[in-house]
């Protein structure tokens, strides 16, 4: 089992809400990224950071923002939720110069934004 | 970073049985990568091929590549029911973003 935590596991929330997703790792990796996947499809990425201070949007388009104030900790923010926003939201994390990018996933967050 | 397309998209088979799924991607790699996922879970790293590689096991898993035809494939071998999950490979190249295709849903039934 890889070292990185994912909360809540579950959230139902209303439209126009703020949420956050919380993710953090025990492996002291820098690279951290955050996927969004409907039920049975490929995932996206949505945001990855490099370091400390060091945000980059990923491959799909995305209305939420990510912070990274520490190494270990990649909080996910949804300022207004929306019906569409409803999807799994999986965070992960790498340490290429030892591992060659294999990625650990923490165990998800399903959304669902009514 | 570049997609892998995998194939067949869904596999059901007997326990006991192998299974056999396909990886293909259209540009040069340094290393390719495959995952498992489990129902609503998040995803599992399995197995990291070289490009140097022809060939890598780990316990019931076997995997190929073949660079020439610029694809890989994933044996499971002597399956269980908990091999069923979906499968995913990851080609990667220059950069350290992974990108996933569909995968393929795997059904191992008892």
């Amino acid at each position: 089992e890889a070292d990185i935590y994912q909360t809540p596991r579950y959230l139902v929330i209303g439209t126009g809400k703020k949420i956050t997703l919380e993710c953090s790792q025990t492996m002291g990796h820098d690279k951290m990224y955050w996927y969004q996947q409907d039920p049975g499809m490929e995932l996206h990425l949505i945001h990855y950071s490099y370091g400390v201070n060091s945000t980059e949007k990923g491959d799909l388009s995305s209305e939420s923002t990510v912070s990274r104030i520490r190494t270990e900790h990649f909080p996910l923010t949804l300022e207004s939720a929306r019906p569409s926003h409803t999807s799994q939201y999986l965070c992960a994390s790498s340490d290429p110069q030892r591992e060659y990018g294999t990625q650990y996933f923490g165990p998800g967050t399903r959304l669902l934004v009514l | 970073s570049q997609q892998g397309e995998e194939d067949p998209q869904a596999l059901s088979i007997q326990e006991g049985e192998n299974a056999t799924m396909n990886c293909s991607y259209k540009t040069s790699i340094n290393n390719l990568q495959w995952y498992r996922q489990n129902s609503g879970r998040g995803l599992v790293h399995l197995i990291l091929i070289r490009s140097n590689e022809r060939e890598k096991h780990s316990g019931r898993l076997r995997v190929t590549l073949d660079t020439s035809k610029k694809s890989s494939s994933l044996l499971i071998t002597a399956s269980r029911a908990a091999d069923t999950a979906s499968y995913f490979c990851a080609p990667q190249g220059g950069s350290e973003k992974l990108v996933f295709g569909k995968g393929t849903k795997l059904t191992v039934n008892p």
